[in-house]
C-alpha cells in the first residue's frame, strides 16, 4: 500500500506570508504511461466538507486562487501557499490515486492543520 | 450547480445497522463514478468505498469489507452505503464524493457536506 506522511503537521504562518506543506509517498506516483502524478491537494476549513485544490499534483482546479500551487514529482510533493489569507485557515490533505488495486487507490494523507500566526 | 445531499446519520447502539443515502442533482449521475468518505471526530479523512458508474465495480477500504455495501439507484440519482454490525470505531462525519470524469486523475471534485454516525450505546 502507498503510505502518504504530510509535513508539518501543523504551521502558523503570519498573514500576507508563505505557507508550505509537504507529502511524502511511500511508493512513487508518477504513471510513465502519461508522466502524470497521481497526487491531488484538498482544503477543509472548519465545519465543511473536503474542497479540491490541485490534481496531477500541478494543475490548479477551476476557480481555485493562484496563490495556490503545487509542485513536485515521483515521491516527493510541496502545497505552497503565497500571500496567506485569513480565509486559508483549515486544514490541508494530499491524495494518491496511483495504486492499481482499487481498495488502496484513494487513500489520503494524515493532514496540516494551517493558522494564522 | 452540482450537489450532492447526505443523509440517514444518527445515534445507533453498537452492532446494529444504518442506510446512508447520497442524493446527487445538477448533472447526468449516472456517467459517474461515486464514493464514500468518513472522517472521525477530530480525526483525518479515510476512504471507504467506490461504485462504477454503473454499479458493477465496487470496491471497499479493509476496515470496512463484509460489514459496508455501496450501491446506486441510478432512475433516483442516489447512492447508497448500508453500514452493519457497527461498531464505536465507525462513528464519524460520512461524505460522498463524485470522482471527476474527465481528466482520467481519480481526483473527487464534488463533495456533500456530510452525515454524522455516531455509534454508542
Amino acid at each position: 500500500d502507498i503510505v502518504l506522511t504530510q509535513s508539518p503537521d501543523s504551521l502558523a504562518v503570519s498573514l500576507g506570508e508563505r505557507a508550505t506543506i509537504n507529502c511524502k509517498s511511500s511508493q512513487s506516483v508518477l504513471h510513465s504511461s502519461n508522466n502524470k502524478n497521481y497526487l491531488a491537494w484538498y482544503q477543509q476549513k472548519p465545519g465543511q466538507p473536503p474542497k479540491l485544490l490541485i490534481y496531477w499534483a500541478s494543475t490548479r482546479e477551476s476557480g481555485v486562487p493562484d496563490r495556490f500551487s503545487g509542485s513536485g514529482s515521483g515521491t516527493d510533493f510541496t502545497l505552497t501557499i503565497t500571500g496567506l489569507q485569513a480565509e486559508d485557515v483549515g486544514v490541508y490533505y494530499c491524495q494518491q490515486s496511483y495504486s492499481t488495486s482499487p481498495e488502496h487507490m484513494y487513500n489520503f494523507g494524515q493532514g496540516t492543520k494551517l493558522e494564522i500566526k | 450547480q452540482v450537489q450532492l445531499v447526505e443523509s440517514g446519520g444518527g445515534v445507533v447502539q453498537p452492532g446494529r445497522s444504518l442506510r446512508l443515502s447520497c442524493a446527487a442533482s445538477g448533472f447526468t449521475f449516472s456517467f459517474y463514478t461515486f464514493h464514500w468518505v468518513r472522517q472521525a471526530p477530530g480525526k483525518g479523512l479515510e476512504w471507504v468505498a467506490v461504485i462504477s458508474e454503473d454499479g458493477d465495480n465496487l470496491y471497499y477500504a479493509d476496515s470496512v469489507v463484509g460489514r459496508f455495501t455501496i450501491s446506486r439507484d441510478n432512475s433516483k440519482d442516489t447512492m447508497y452505503l448500508q453500514v452493519k454490525s457497527l461498531r464505536p470505531e465507525d462513528t464519524a462525519v460520512y461524505y460522498c464524493a463524485r470522482e471527476e470524469k474527465y481528466t482520467g486523475s481519480y481526483h473527487f471534485d464534488y463533495w456533500g457536506q456530510g452525515t454524522l454516525v455516531t455509534v454508542s450505546s
